[in-house]
């Protein structure tokens, strides 16, 4: 069964405060991990896909990388309004395309 | 491109009631999920349709059902409700290429049961 676990659950930084979050995943085959940003009552928005050990991508302040246990989201100089929950999801390679969804980190970066 | 529609944005019903929400996909894309999300347990995966077909089902009793239409909207619908059926049910669509399945959510319905 895949599993996918994120820490911290929450984190306050002050602005500029450059932080990552962690997301650690057991899965049998991994096919992607997604990582996703969700405001409070609207549904998580899509910002990044990592396929292989190694990758990086990179959106704004944003950097998401991969190693085959885990994933960190890095978060350069934030500023508050990227507060928000982030969720890390698996898809594993071979099953029913249905990713498995971490509980999410809840980030404030305060002014 | 507009995003996925899911309506309506906020429900309030009471317990025994049955509901009904609806969600329009991203045009061209024909895999509708549905998920049930809580403070507590976080996204929970409730079933997936494909061109009309269920093709995958979470782990929620028989009072959660869906159906997808021939234009891939699809709507959920919860019978005999539950105080702890109050949650924020999330739409997701996506295209499935190359069997990766990256999905883009709806903004939700707020469901509360009294």
């Amino acid at each position: 069964e895949d599993q996918v676990t994120q820490s911290p659950e929450a984190l306050r930084l002050q602005e500029g405060e450059s932080s990552s979050l962690n997301c650690s995943y057991t899965v049998s085959g991994l096919r992607g991990l997604f990582w996703y940003r969700q405001d409070p009552g609207k549904g998580p928005e899509f910002l990044f896909t990592l396929y292989s050990a190694g990758e990086e991508k990179e959106k704004e302040r944003l950097k998401a990388t991969l190693t085959k246990k885990e994933s960190f989201l890095h978060i350069t100089a934030p500023k508050p309004e990227d507060s928000a929950t982030y969720l890390c999801a698996v898809q594993s390679s071979g099953g029913s395309y249905i990713p498995t969804f971490g509980r999410g980190t809840s980030l404030i970066v305060h002014p | 491109k507009a995003g996925v529609t899911q309506t309506p944005r906020y429900l309030i019903k009471t317990r025994g009631q049955q509901v009904t929400l609806s969600c329009s996909p991203i045009s061209g894309h024909r895999s509708v999920s549905w998920y049930q999300q809580t403070p507590g347990q976080g996204l929970q995966f409730l079933f997936e349709y494909f061109s009309e077909t269920q093709r995958n089902k979470g782990n929620f009793p028989g009072r959660f059902s869906g159906r997808q239409f021939s234009n891939s909207r699809s709507e959920m619908n919860v019978s005999t409700l539950e105080l702890g059926d109050s949650a924020l049910y999330l739409c997701a669509s996506s295209q499935i290429a190359g069997d990766l399945n990256i999905q883009y959510f709806g903004a939700g319905t707020r469901l509360s049961v009294l």
